[in-house]
């Protein structure tokens, strides 16, 4: 079966420090994507990234960044110099294919962790 | 462009009531998902539609939940006789599920919140 953990419940920093909360995924497909997404305090989710399984370049976007390591299945989101806007609860999930294409998956989600920047 | 749109934002209702959700995808998505937030479940798939084909109707938790989703675009969920345990945020997602390509990126709506009395 696949399944996402994330361990981290709640994570606190202090502004400008850097936090990295962690994802594991489990899953017998070859072929799968991870993401992870941000649900602000307002309630909606926000992409954050998408990633394929056969692409395992760390990414960059500004003060974000992803590792993925499929020796230890696992894609780590790192925030650095946070602030204050960055407190959100961020979901890591894992596509599992549906019917007979790839590109409609539905999305197993881990647990989310809390993180609270505080200034 | 309009994203995901998703109506009422809160619904309160009285055990036994039967209850309607909405949701709008962006225009030209293909691809449709139900989701459904809880504190006991976290984020829990529910349903699926993708164009024409049949919707994959996998996640229903119970007989009671419905969806339907006409013209290829607005789609409502729909809950008969609700429980307090149906209490939760019902989150919408779309995508555009080009054939062929690789998994899209589903966007998601503000969610429905439903409390059940």
């Amino acid at each position: 079966a696949q399944k996402v953990t994330q361990a981290q419940t709640e994570i606190s920093v202090v502004e400008k420090e850097d936090v990295t909360l962690d994802c594991v995924y489990e899953t017998r497909d070859t072929t799968y994507y991870l993401f992870w997404y941000k649900q602000p305090p307002s309630g909606e989710l926000v992409f954050l990234i998408r990633r394929n399984s056969f692409d395992e370049q760390n990414e960059i976007s500004g003060r974000y960044s992803w590792n993925f390591q499929k020796s230890t299945s696992s894609f780590n989101f790192t925030i650095t110099a946070s602030q204050v806007v960055d407190s959100a609860v961020y979901f890591c999930a894992l596509s599992e294919a549906m019917g007979k294409s790839y590109n409609t998956d539905k999305l197993i989600f881990g647990t989310g962790t809390r993180l609270q920047v505080f200034p | 462009g309009a994203g995901v749109s998703q109506s009422p934002s809160n619904k309160v209702t009285e055990k036994g009531k039967d209850v309607e959700l909405r949701c709008d995808p962006i225009s030209g998505h293909t691809a449709l998902y139900w989701y459904r937030q809880s504190l006991g479940q976290g984020l829990e798939f529910l349903i699926y539609f993708q164009g024409n084909s049949a919707p994959d109707k996998s996640g229903l938790p119970s007989d009671r939940f419905s969806a339907e989703r006409t013209g290829g675009s607005v789609s409502t969920l729909t809950i008969q006789r609700t429980q307090q345990e149906d209490s939760a945020v019902y989150l919408c997602a779309s995508s555009l599920a080009l054939a062929g390509q690789p998994t899209d990126t589903q966007y998601f709506g503000p969610g429905t919140r439903l409390t059940v009395l």
